[in-house]
């Protein structure tokens, strides 16, 4: 069975600074999707970067990117310039390949808290 | 276009009970899956939806059921509850990505959650 583990509860991290968030996951499987996603508090989540195995570069979206390290099985998200809106719960997640058209299922990490000091 | 409508926001209910939990996913949308989040376990898959027919199933008891209509909609329930119930469902939708025969994106689309609490 798959697994994703985030080692790191809370992280803070300064106004401006950058930061990174850890996850490695395990699996025997070769088609993959890798997610991180955001909770703020009280607040729905929203994905905040896709990754898909069979892609080597790394996905970048805006100041958020990510460091696959796919023989490491290592995910790791990096934020960059953070603001105050960034506070939020990570977590990162795992789905198998293609359902054929369904999404399938998400496993999740148990959540990295951000704080972000001013 | 409005986003994920999870009904109720919040609930309380006691033991023995059943609660019956509402989704209506985006616009367009034909995937739906349930969560449960709990501060515990974190966050577990229930089950998907995928036009009506459920199309996976998480390692939960057989009192939680759920179901889709033909309009996407969907609905959970949770028969007999249990002081573990007690947590955050989440709902998400998902749509393929269009011209790949229905290869999903990957993305999902959740809404705000439906808070229950057993007492």
């Amino acid at each position: 069975a798959q697994t994703v583990t985030q080692s790191q509860p809370e992280m803070s991290v300064q106004e401006a600074e950058t930061v990174t968030l850890s996850c490695t996951y395990d699996t025997s499987e070769s088609d993959y999707y890798l997610f991180w996603y955001k909770q703020p508090p009280s607040r729905q989540m929203i994905l905040v970067i896709r990754q898909e195995a069979y892609k080597q570069q790394n996905a970048t979206e805006n100041r958020f990117s990510v460091n696959f390290q796919k023989a490491a099985k290592s995910f790791s998200l990096k934020i960059s310039d953070s603001q105050l809106g960034d506070a939020a719960m990570y977590f990162c997640a795992y789905r198998s390949g293609d359902y054929g058209g369904s999404q399938g299922n998400l496993i999740f990490g148990k959540g990295t808290k951000l704080s972000v000091k001013p | 276009k409005a986003g994920v409508t999870q009904t109720p926001r919040y609930l309380i209910k006691t033991r023995g009970q059943q609660v019956t939990l509402s989704c209506s996913p985006i616009s367009g949308h034909r995937s739906v899956s349930w969560y449960q989040q709990t501060p515990g376990q974190g966050l577990q898959f229930l089950f998907e939806y995928f036009s009506e027919t459920q199309r996976n199933k998480g390692n939960f008891p057989g009192r939680f059921s759920g179901r889709q209509f033909s309009n996407s909609r969907s609905e959970m329930n949770v028969s007999t509850l249990e002081l573990g119930d007690s947590a955050l469902y989440l709902c998400a939708s998902s749509f393929p990505r269009p011209g790949t025969s229905g290869r999903a994106t990957g993305e999902l689309f959740f809404g705000e959650g439906s808070r229950l609490t057993v007492l």
